[in-house]
């Protein structure tokens, strides 16, 4: 599998940030997505169909639409700043994908 | 709480190993896929290798020739709520910091993450 996420996305603070992650497998498999900060293991943000793990605010989401998926981050917060990865999984032999990252700056 | 603590890291020669090691708590370890995912210094996530609940089967990265597939080994024992990577012929290309992650229970991502160990393959 292969997953394509832009380099980077900026955004003011308050306003939305969209993180795109595309590839083939993304039209029967929804990715997870981890949020990295500095220095910090990547945390999971969401998974499956967009659904949050308990902690993640409600600010986050994710949506798809064919082979692309899209990590939504409403009302940015100075916090949110970090490099964020999609990742997918073959279920058959388990083996596992991440995108390149996207480093999301909030100016 | 789950938690997951790695150590073993270090410096290492090319052509060294080294064992890393993953202490899990908070979770029936033995009910869970297991995962070892690394950073090299300035670069993005890569997976490493998984292995099922009774370490009967195991999965590695084989995506080009540095591949840490034949070099890499990982383990585990549910008895110890542990979770090993043993790394020989070390290279250059395998430092990173290596971190130990729960594979979800629907096998498609990481669920929960350790801190991370550094290794460095340095002459």
């Amino acid at each position: 599998y292969e997953l394509t996420q832009p380099p980077s996305v900026s955004v003011s603070p308050g306003q939305t940030a969209r993180i795109a992650c595309s590839g083939d497998v993304l039209s029967k498999q929804f990715p997870y997505w981890y949020q990295q900060k500095p220095g910090q293991a990547p945390v999971l943000v969401i998974f499956k169909d967009g659904e949050r793990p308990s902690g993640i605010p409600e600010r986050f989401s994710g949506s798809s639409s064919g082979t692309t998926v899209t990590l939504t981050i409403s009302g940015v917060q100075a916090e949110d700043e970090a490099d964020y990865y999609c990742q997918v999984a073959d279920i058959i032999d388990t083996s596992v994908t991440f995108g390149g990252g996207t480093k999301l700056t909030v100016l | 709480e789950v938690q997951l603590v790695e150590s073993g890291g270090g410096s290492v020669q090319p052509g060294g190993s080294l064992r890393l090691s993953c202490a899990a708590s908070g979770f029936t370890f033995s009910y869970y896929w297991m995962s070892w995912v690394r950073q090299a210094p300035g670069k993005g996530l890569e997976w490493v290798a998984n292995i099922i609940q009774d370490g009967s089967e195991k999965s590695y990265v084989n995506s080009h020739l540095d591949s840490p597939k034949g070099r890499f080994t990982i383990s585990r024992d549910n008895a110890k709520n542990s979770l090993y990577l043993q790394m020989n012929s070390l290279r250059g290309e395998d430092t990173a910091v290596y971190y130990c992650a729960r594979f979800s229970s629907g096998r498609d991502g990481f669920d929960f993450w350790g801190q991370g160990t550094l290794v460095t393959v340095s002459s």
